[in-house]
């Protein structure tokens, strides 16, 4: 069964300055990765997918994530942070072969923007 | 364009208690979920449904039940509450295994 891994439970960081969420999950042939946003008092909501073709997928708001798959890895980065960018990021992956399994979360990185 | 209606969003219940969180959606989804959010423990999936007329457990099934009459509706079941279940509870739905969409999540205390 797929596993998810995010390194950090908390990043804290600096308005306009860059960050790193990390995300490893466990290998397979093939995956979907995603990444979803929570923001405060809020459902999740779709941040960004990986399903295939070019390893970097990019957000609407600036946030970028580079599938690696030697690495086994999506982490996701944002060259300037915002303070509106304040949530929790959750990073998870489905195996498309294997059938009917839901989706696998991680359980979490809350990224707090310091002005 | 509502996407995933969940209702209701607070509840305070007593231990013993029974009650249901009811789930709809309006996208036509076949596969509808749910799960609950505890603080440090990330979303960990109760149960889900691949169609109209089933339903599977997931990761934390206990003390829950579902059922799935209809495609739009998802109904998460607690038949006698206890404090362990005190949670925020969401519902997500999807056209498969793949991307999903939550609704905004239900609070739940048993006191």
């Amino acid at each position: 069964a797929q596993s998810v891994t995010q390194l950090d439970s908390q990043v804290p960081v600096f308005e306009e300055a860059p960050v790193e969420l990390r995300c490893n999950y466990s290998s397979s042939v093939s995956v979907y990765l995603f990444w979803y946003v929570q923001y405060p008092n809020q459902g999740l909501q779709l941040l960004l997918k990986y399903l295939s073709g070019s390893t970097l997928v990019e957000s609407i708001n600036g946030f970028e994530a580079e599938f690696n798959k030697s690495q086994t890895s999506f982490h996701l980065r944002k060259p300037s942070v915002h303070i509106s960018d304040t949530a929790e990021y959750f990073c998870a992956v489905s195996d498309p072969n294997s059938g009917n399994t839901p989706l696998v979360f991680g359980k979490g990185t809350r990224l707090s923007v310091i002005a | 364009n509502a996407g995933v209606t969940q209702t209701p969003k607070f509840r305070v219940l007593k231990t013993g208690q029974s009650m249901t969180l009811l789930c709809a959606q309006d996208m036509n989804h076949e596969y509808m979920y749910w799960y609950r959010q505890d603080p440090g423990m990330g979303l960990r999936l109760i149960h889900y449904s691949v169609g109209e007329g089933t339903t599977a457990k997931g990761e934390v099934p206990d003390g829950y039940n579902v059922s799935r009459l209809k495609k739009q509706n998802f109904l998460l079941g607690l038949e006698s509450a206890a404090p362990s279940q005190t949670s925020v509870y969401f519902c997500a739905s999807s056209f498969g295994p793949g991307e999903l969409f939550f609704g905004e999540g239900s609070r739940l205390t048993v006191l």
